[in-house]
């Protein structure tokens, strides 16, 4: 089933540690972002890609980074994690060409200790 | 940047009754307005949106109105039911820069009363 899929779903690790968010999709589409939420909270836009080799920086500086070898994957890495890291992410995809809907994935829950 | 304002922040109805979030924005140049539905614990989900060349829509109960010239769309929700509580973001896309970043709202939580 075409999907947006994250991993790992929940992840509790101490303060220093570096960290690899997964993301992956299935539908084929060419733009990808990464959002930061706090529960209930808006979402802020952290990094985005339009393609394979193309990433950017979004408006919130979260001291992460982001690789896009190949098109259904969009990985997120804190290289050195925070207490302030604390939040939820979320990997969203949308179909190039146009205003379109932005599909969501499931969210990584990160606390940082 | 675009800058999304929403409100209200929180909204408790009546079952039955209805139910409006606003939104206003600051890009003239932004061209699609989704509203997405979070419930607790879950991911967005898109439930209506709206291009900047139409002045209204509909799909059942929920209905979202736009106005360009003063820079504010609206989501109308009818008939409100249980099922219809949750957190409800607004977004706006900008086409300046590089022409398709999202701006959301600081969302609306809805409660809808039995």
């Amino acid at each position: 089933e075409a999907d947006i899929y994250q991993t790992p779903r929940y992840l509790v690790i101490g303060t220093g540690k570096k960290i690899t968010l997964e993301c992956s999709q299935t539908m084929g589409h060419d733009k990808m972002y990464w959002y930061q939420q706090d529960p209930g909270m808006e979402l802020h836009l952290i990094h985005y890609s339009y393609g394979v080799n193309s990433t950017e920086k979004g408006d919130l500086s979260s001291e992460s980074t982001v690789s896009r070898i190949r098109t259904e994957h969009f990985p997120l890495t804190l290289e050195s994690a925070r207490p302030s890291h604390t939040s939820q992410y979320l990997c969203a995809s949308q179909i190039a060409g146009g205003p379109n809907e932005q599909f969501f994935g499931p969210g990584t829950r990160l606390t940082v200790l | 940047g675009e800058n999304v304002e929403q409100h209200p922040s929180t909204l408790s109805v009546q079952e039955g009754d209805s139910a409006v979030i606003k939104c206003t924005y600051s890009d003239s140049a932004s061209n699609y307005f989704p509203w997405y539905k979070q419930e607790l614990g879950k991911r967005p989900q898109l439930i209506i949106d709206i291009r900047s060349n139409v002045g209204e829509k509909k799909d059942q109960r929920i209905a979202v109105t736009l106005n360009k010239t003063a820079k504010h769309f609206s989501l109308h929700i009818t008939e409100t039911q249980p099922e219809d509580s949750a957190v409800y973001f607004c977004a706006a896309r900008s086409l300046r820069g590089t022409g398709n970043q999202f701006y959301f709202g600081t969302g609306t939580s809805l409660t809808v009363i039995p």
